[in-house]
């Protein structure tokens, strides 16, 4: 079974400043999609960016972008330019491109303080 | 933009009761999924659907639970007798396909309560 870690419950980062938030992941499979969600105070789920395994190319969408290591099962998030409303609860979250398998499997979430 | 409905945004019920939350997936997505998310907690895998049967279902998802697609556009979660521990946030989610475009959209959850 695949799992998801994000060591980091809390962080926090300055208006305009730049942060990064932490996942690994485990699994035994070669080609599998990863995510990151967010979830503002409205509870609501919004993907973020989402990265296919067999691409060498790091995703990037506007402010947010990952650093994706295969080898050491790495998925994190670069926040740039941290605004307020990027505060929210963030998660990693991986799902299996193969077999019957079409789950999200989520991580315990990073809670991310942006301060003035 | 097309978006995931789900309803009601908050349930209150006693426990032993019979739930159903509502869900209307995305007109054109063909898999369909549930999540719950325990207050301050992860958000957990409960069931995938697709072509009106079940494709996968979690550990969570046991014979108190149920998931009916009853009309082509809605999609239920029924919890036949409620338990204090299900109190929870529960999340509809749906996609296009399993492979292909694979972002699954989610409903703004619904909070059920326990009481």
């Amino acid at each position: 079974a695949q799992t998801v870690t994000q060591s980091q419950p809390e962080m926090s980062v300055q208006e305009a400043e730049t942060v990064t938030l932490s996942c690994t992941y485990d699994t035994s499979e070669s080609d599998y999609y990863l995510f990151w969600y967010k979830q503002p105070p409205s509870r609501q789920m919004i993907l973020v960016i989402r990265q296919e395994a067999y691409k060498q190319q790091n995703a990037t969408e506007n402010r947010f972008s990952v650093n994706f290591q295969k080898a050491a099962k790495s998925f994190s998030l670069k926040i740039s330019d941290s605004q307020l409303g990027d505060a929210a609860m963030y998660f990693c979250a991986y799902r299996s491109r193969t077999g019957t398998a079409s789950k999200l499997t989520f991580g315990t979430g990073t809670r991310l303080q942006v301060t003035l | 933009e097309p978006e995931v409905t789900q309803t009601p945004s908050h349930q209150v019920t006693q426990m032993g009761q019979e739930v159903i939350l509502r869900c209307v997936p995305i007109s054109n997505h063909l898999y369909f999924y549930w999540y719950r998310q325990i207050l301050g907690q992860k958000v957990e895998f409960l069931v995938s659907f697709y072509n009106n049967e079940i494709s996968e279902k979690s550990e969570i998802f046991d014979d108190q639970f149920s998931v009916e697609r009853p009309d082509g556009s809605n999609f239920t979660l029924k919890i036949r007798s409620t338990k204090l521990e299900d109190s929870a946030m529960y999340f509809c989610a749906s996609s296009v396909g399993r492979r292909l475009n694979t972002e699954a959209f989610f409903g703004q959850g619904t909070r059920l309560t326990v009481v």
